[in-house]
């Protein structure tokens, strides 16, 4: 069974930091991108942050650029979120997400088919 | 930017009735289109891929349809455990994801 559970969540004064990481089973890690996504409070889903399979490709949504940093360790079969100067408007809770699809040579056409439970993250004095 | 907008925003419906939810880009995403279901206090959950094809182990009366910049999910006859947010999601414009804000579809 496919599973994927996030942690690192929690209480963080604005501008401090926090890493998340998600643990995976059930599935071969290494050979698929892998996503952060989070959801406001009573908000919508907003993808933040991407990463290949072998770590050589890492993408982020622009209010998180300079501050967050996603990463992966293969052979913990792990993947983190690396959260620096913190926001009140980061907090959330943020899903891991594994990634599906194909590339061709062009271009890559992939979406989310297996989520954590998530974790909260609250940036607030 | 590709901005996804779905309508209406909250549908209430009967059980047992049909429910047609509609999603708008604001450019072409082809048929890179995904929908998800997302229940109170529970992760989403993949429903459609490629605008048409259900995800492993998605009910029959679930269905996508639409390409280009129009969408539609249908839920045939709906089940008390299908009340629910929904939320499109293009993937045409890789890496750069974007969401609809989501329908809210309750109970009648």
């Amino acid at each position: 069974e496919v599973q994927v559970v996030e942690s690192g969540g929690g209480l963080v004064q604005p501008g401090g930091s926090l890493r998340l990481s998600c643990a995976a089973s059930g599935f071969t890690f290494s050979v698929f991108w892998m996503s952060w996504v989070r959801q406001a409070p009573g908000k919508g889903l907003e993808w933040v942050a991407n990463i290949k399979e072998d770590g050589s490709e890492k993408y982020y949504v622009d209010s998180v650029k300079g501050r967050f940093t996603i990463s992966r360790d293969n052979a913990k079969k792990s993947l983190y979120l690396q959260m620096n100067s913190l926001r009140a408007e980061d907090t959330a809770v943020y899903y891991c997400a594994r990634v599906e699809g194909y590339c061709s040579s062009t271009n890559c056409y992939k979406y989310f088919d297996y989520w954590g439970q998530g974790t909260l993250v609250t940036v607030s004095s | 930017e590709i901005v996804m907008t779905q309508s209406p925003a909250t549908l209430s419906v009967s059980p047992g009735e049909r429910a047609t939810l509609s999603c708008r880009a604001s450019q072409s995403v082809s048929s890179n289109l995904a929908w998800y279901q997302q229940k109170p206090g529970q992760a989403p959950r993949l429903l459609i891929y490629d605008a048409s094809t259900r995800a492993t182990g998605i009910p029959a009366r679930f269905s996508g349809s639409g390409s280009g910049t129009e969408f539609t999910l249908t839920i045939s006859s709906l089940q008390s455990e299908d009340f629910a947010v929904y939320y499109c999601q293009q993937y045409n414009n890789w890496p750069l994801y974007t969401f609809g804000q989501g329908t809210k579809l309750e109970i009648k």
